[in-house]
């Protein structure tokens, strides 16, 4: 079965921490994207990728950072954890080529910033 | 700029109550308008996928429609399982998707 794994589904952080959220797929996809996502304003991309060590910025990118070192793997990075960043992120990755919408998702990581 | 508008907010059906969805968009050049059901606690599952007007698509108890403004993802005699939140998204000439913030659908046995 098609995957894509998110490391943590639960996490409670202090103000000014640094945040990791990893994400894993195993279908060989090119793309992968983060997103958070807040009740009443749907998904907003945060970043993508579109391979290997290349990252574009999406629509809210600010207090984030990404890295894709290898091709089945995009971590989510807060340098400095604020409370107005507690949400829920999804990863989600899908085929290179334009055209198609099948985004496979994560399964979240709820995140809590006190 | 993009925009994906759906409506209603949440829907309360009985069991067996048909009704249906409706997902407004503005887009430059539409490449692609996108269905998505979302279970609490998990990521949105791909649905569907429509690219012209006139287009139907069909799953179970779910047909989703298009014309050149709305879609619409109708549901037939529906069932408790089919509780969940539908997301819309359209992908334009930018070739980014846009989500919109979804209707939650409760179905009563």
């Amino acid at each position: 079965d098609v995957k894509v794994t998110q490391s943590s589904r639960y996490l409670v952080k202090r103000t000014g921490e640094k945040v990791f959220l990893e994400c894993v797929q195993d279908m060989d996809h090119e793309n992968m994207f983060w997103y958070r996502q807040d009740p009443g304003l749907g998904l907003r991309l945060i970043y993508f990728s579109y391979d290997v060590k290349m990252k574009e910025k999406g629509d809210i990118p600010e207090g984030y950072s990404v890295s894709r070192e290898k091709k089945e793997r995009f971590s989510l990075i807060l340098e400095s954890a604020s409370t107005n960043q507690t949400s829920m992120y999804l990863c989600a990755s899908k085929r290179q080529g334009a055209g198609t919408g099948e985004l496979f998702f994560g399964e979240g990581s709820r995140l809590t910033v006190l | 700029e993009d925009q994906v508008t759906q409506s209603p907010e949440a829907l309360r059906l009985q069991e067996g109550e048909s009704s249906s969805l409706n997902c407004s968009y503005t887009v430059s050049g539409l490449r692609g308008l996108f269905w998505y059901r979302q279970d609490p606690g998990k990521g949105p599952e791909f649905l569907f996928t429509l690219y012209s007007a006139g287009e139907e698509k069909e799953k179970e108890r779910l047909k989703a429609t298009l014309t050149k403004k709305e879609s619409f993802l109708h549901i037939t005699a529906p069932k408790p399982e089919d509780s969940a939140t539908y997301l819309c998204a359209v992908r334009g000439y930018g070739n980014k998707l846009v989500f919109g913030a979804g209707t939650i659908l409760r179905v009563k046995s």
